[in-house]
């Protein structure tokens, strides 16, 4: 399977700043996937993005694919941004089985 | 999004009773459905992949005989835990997609405590 690292493990933002959060691969992959897993442990879907640059409202997501690693841009950071962030990817030709990273605990103070 | 739902959300059992978990896609049909666990503090790990109407391929080290899952119909799969111990104590998770890459879309995830 392939390895997934996850980067900053922890991250303490005061209320407003920005941060970026990077995942890198070791294979290429045709799937690669966002979650903020909740205190419930409910994963929520951020973003699918295999290649390229999404926007969701204070979120952003860019992949290159040919580099092998994505980076997820949180803005203007609130409390409720707190949590644990997930990248996962599934190889190419690896039957679209997600191998998730270590995941990056934030908290945003006031 | 899709929308899995898993019951139950959370069972306390007795050491050596089996325990089954449902995981559904409401609005989707889903050809692949995936197990995950998550022990606490760390990542989810991937137990095994089930496709509808075939036998599930479990990950290695996961043993087929201890957790039996059953994916009968495109909107239904279960993961039995059989003769539950206190190390199978754990958050269990399944996800569902549709054919194809796609995204996947995981259930709200069901904690076990075996005592």
């Amino acid at each position: 399977g392939i390895q997934v690292e996850q980067s900053p493990p922890d991250l303490i933002l005061q209320e407003g700043a920005n941060s970026t959060l990077r995942c890198n691969f070791s294979d290429s992959v045709n799937n690669l996937q966002w979650f903020h897993q909740n205190p419930w442990g409910q994963l929520i879907n951020l973003f699918y993005i295999p290649s390229g640059t999404k926007q969701n409202g204070r979120l952003s997501a860019t992949t290159v694919a040919t580099e092998r690693y994505s980076l997820l841009y949180i803005s203007s950071s609130q409390t409720t941004d707190s949590g644990v962030y997930f990248c996962a990817g599934a190889r190419t030709g690896g039957g679209n089985k997600l191998t998730f990273g270590t995941g990056t605990q934030l908290k945003v103070e006031l | 999004g899709a929308v899995v739902s898993q019951h139950p959300s959370w069972v306390i059992c007795k050491s050596g009773t089996s325990v089954k978990i449902e995981c559904r896609s409401l609005d989707f049909q889903a050809t692949t459905m995936f197990w995950y666990r998550q022990f606490p503090k760390q990542s989810l790990m991937l137990m095994a992949t089930s496709n509808e109407g075939s036998k599930a391929t479990y990950e290695q080290g996961v043993e087929k005989d201890k957790f039996l899952i059953n994916h009968a119909s495109l909107t239904l799969s279960t993961l039995t835990v059989t003769s539950a111990h206190p190390e199978d104590s754990s958050f269990y998770i399944c996800s569902a997609r549709e054919a194809g890459p796609s995204e996947q879309f995981f259930g709200p995830g069901t904690r076990l405590t075996v005592l």
